[in-house]
């Protein structure tokens, strides 16, 4: 069964950093592409990031370029967002989201960690 | 950016009836339109991949149309599951991008 667990959510104060991860299993990750798409409360979903299953691509969101790193480790079975300079409209549910066998699409979603970003 | 516009934002429909959904495209985005559902608390899930392919384990009752900018998701039926949120999303170019979802509520 596909899991995928995230973590590292939380509360932090506007510029600040949160890590968060994402522990996958009963798959082979290292095989397919990642993403993290997010949720603001209340709200549609936003695509966030992309990374291919060997790190060799990657895309971000225009609205978290330059501010988020995607990356994975595939000896860990886990994907990554660091994530710098946070905003109030940072605020959201981050999922993370494995392809689909139709490359572009998430077959599989964790339940997702809730960042906050307030002063 | 390809902009993704979903209508109606709500739809009110009794079980039995029949559901149709709207999603157009800013600019074509060929056959590469997913439609997923969530409901509330749950991540969401995939329905249709390629604006007509039914994903693993999606009931007969839902089929996808269209191409280029518009698209339609349809519920033949309504079942009270079926009660939720729908999103449509496309990966003809970057970033991929999501509509802003459909409510159907039960009348």
């Amino acid at each position: 069964e596909v899991q995928l667990v995230e973590s590292g959510g939380g509360l932090v104060q506007p510029g600040g950093s949160l890590r968060l991860s994402c522990a996958a299993s009963g798959f082979t990750f290292s095989s397919y592409s990642m993403n993290w798409v997010r949720q603001a409360p209340g709200k549609g979903l936003e695509w966030v990031s992309y990374i291919d299953s060997s790190s060799s691509t990657i895309y971000y969101a225009d609205s978290v370029k330059g501010r988020f790193t995607i990356s994975r480790d595939n000896a860990k079975n886990s994907l990554y967002l660091q994530m710098n300079s946070l905003r109030d409209e940072d605020t959201a549910l981050y999922y993370c989201a494995r392809e689909s066998a139709v490359a572009g699409f998430v077959g599989y979603w964790g339940q997702g960690t809730l960042v906050t970003v307030s002063s | 950016e390809i902009v993704l516009t979903q209508s109606p934002a709500t739809l009110s429909l009794s079980p039995g009836e029949r559901a149709t959904l709207s999603c157009r495209a800013s600019q074509s985005v060929s056959g590469y339109l997913a439609w997923y559902q969530q409901k509330p608390g749950q991540a969401a899930r995939l329905l249709i991949y390629d604006a007509s392919n039914r994903a693993t384990g999606i009931p007969a009752r839902f089929s996808g149309s269209g191409s280029g900018t518009d698209f339609t998701l349809t519920i033949s039926s309504l079942e009270p599951e079926d009660f939720a949120v729908y999103f449509c999303q496309q990966r003809s170019n970057w970033p991929r991008t999501f509509g802003q979802g459909t409510k159907l509520e039960i009348k």
